[in-house]
């Protein structure tokens, strides 16, 4: 069992929907990273937190410390957000767990 | 732009041969890690370095190896390539101290036939 859960595994969309990926962990954290991956397999940085909530664009995480439980919402998504959608915890030293991912797809 | 390149970005290799993945980053930054992921899975830390002349092996067990003789280089070898490498690999450094997440790298698609 990951000790980084996402769900849902896979995601299909409408374009304009509002959009929540959710991500659990078992073990308390140092940081949370939110990373994109497209097609080609490239991976984009999105965010780091610790706390609270982050925004950027129509992309926004937040963070429950407590519940050990952290989301991404993407506000009026469009099919350029198609994409993997992968949570990493960090809890010190060299050691990140990465989450399997959520696949979105947007529909035009 | 990116900052941290992979060569080759695609590699269709016979059994036997042996691999070099190239991975250089501009950043100057001191940590640099190699990935393995298979389709639909998750990053899987092979291989990990904290600067020149520090090379760790990560979590999962791999027969390949790495070396760090310059800050901005990370090449990634498999000596004997078999089917079972088949995989994409993904180069990634942070700074220093602490965390501040990772660059990655395009990634390497390797196939093994």
């Amino acid at each position: 069992k990951n000790e980084v859960e996402q769900s849902p595994q896979n995601l299909t969309a409408q374009e304009g929907e509002f959009i929540t990926i959710n991500c659990s962990y078992s073990v308390g954290i140092s940081a949370l990273h939110w990373l994109q991956q497209h097609p080609g397999g490239g991976i984009v940085s999105l965010f780091m937190l610790s706390s609270g909530k982050k925004k950027h664009g129509r992309l926004i995480a937040t963070i429950n410390i407590q519940e050990k439980h952290s989301s991404l919402h993407i506000t009026a998504s469009h099919p350029r957000d198609s994409a993997v959608y992968i949570c990493a915890r960090w809890t010190g030293g060299f050691k990140t767990i990465f989450g399997a991912g959520t696949r979105l797809f947007v529909k035009a | 732009e990116a900052d941290i390149y992979q060569t080759p970005r695609y590699l269709v290799i016979g059994t036997g041969k042996k691999i070099t993945l190239e991975c250089s980053q501009t950043m100057g930054h001191d940590k640099m890690y190699w990935y393995q992921q298979d389709p639909g899975m998750e990053l899987h830390l092979i291989h990990y370095s904290y600067g020149v002349n520090s090379t760790e092996k990560g979590d999962l067990s791999s027969e390949s190896t790495v070396s760090r003789i310059r800050t901005e280089h990370f090449p990634l070898t498999l000596e004997s390539a078999r089917p079972s490498h088949t995989s994409q690999y993904l180069c990634a450094s942070s700074p220093g101290q602490g965390w501040y997440g990772y660059t990655f790298g395009s990634g390497t698609r390797l196939t093994v036939v």
